[in-house]
């Protein structure tokens, strides 16, 4: 198992651009949750995916929309890209019902 | 509100010290208290729980609910300790968010 896996491993994206990151969990688990970490920072939570839908969200703009797939992989877009969105973009997946949570090696948004 | 300190950016021992990462939390409520490790190019991962109360790696850390603090310890530092630490909580219940600390970068002396 190769664990969670999410790609590109690097963007980089001008201001007003959008963007689509992917996120496929651990083997047998049907939560994702996805992370945003600013240089110097802890993860800050974005939102969480379970059954194909959005169940939790933290304090990020409409800007940032995500979708879950029926194998239970995801995607993070961000639309009209700000500077300020230039960060590691971690996903991390579990089990539902649990506090555990693994995570991916990141995608590392640049925005110019 | 919920929030995760932990008061040093950087801290640096010599091999065979001991070590103390500080955490200190606010939540109302009974959380579950983690920490995680991120050595150098490598994902995050969890260290350990506080709800297993086990020894990973030779660190232990108690959770203080008194003075709301979730403190890593080992006696004697390696090398192969200088990483990232982070400090987190859940709200308890199943698939609640992750709320993580700024961090701690340790670097172990030889």
């Amino acid at each position: 198992d190769a664990g969670v896996t999410q790609s590109p491993t690097h963007l980089i994206k001008t201001r007003g651009q959008q963007v689509t990151l992917r996120c496929s969990p651990k083997s047998g688990h049907d939560t994702v949750s996805w992370y945003q970490q600013a240089l110097g920072q802890g993860p800050q939570f974005i939102f969480q995916y379970y059954e194909e839908e959005e169940r939790q969200r933290g304090n990020f703009p409409d800007r940032f929309s995500g979708h879950q797939f029926p194998n239970y992989s995801s995607e993070l877009n961000v639309n009209a890209l700000l500077l300020g969105d230039s960060a590691l973009y971690l996903c991390a997946s579990s089990l539902r019902g649990a506090n555990e949570q693994f995570f991916g090696p990141g995608t590392r948004l640049t925005v110019l | 509100a919920q929030r995760v300190t932990q008061p040093e950016k950087l801290l640096s021992v010599f091999k065979g010290a001991p070590v103390e990462l500080k955490c200190n939390y606010s939540y109302s409520g009974s959380p579950e208290l983690f920490w995680y490790v991120q050595y150098s190019r490598q994902r995050l991962q969890l260290l350990l729980r506080h709800i297993s109360r086990e020894s990973i790696k030779g660190f232990t850390a108690d959770l203080n609910k008194g003075e709301t603090s979730f403190h890593l310890k080992k006696p004697f530092a390696q090398e192969e300790d200088s990483a990232m630490y982070y400090c987190a909580l859940s709200g308890g219940s199943g698939n609640t968010p992750l709320v993580f600390g700024k961090g701690t970068r340790l670097s172990v002396i030889a």
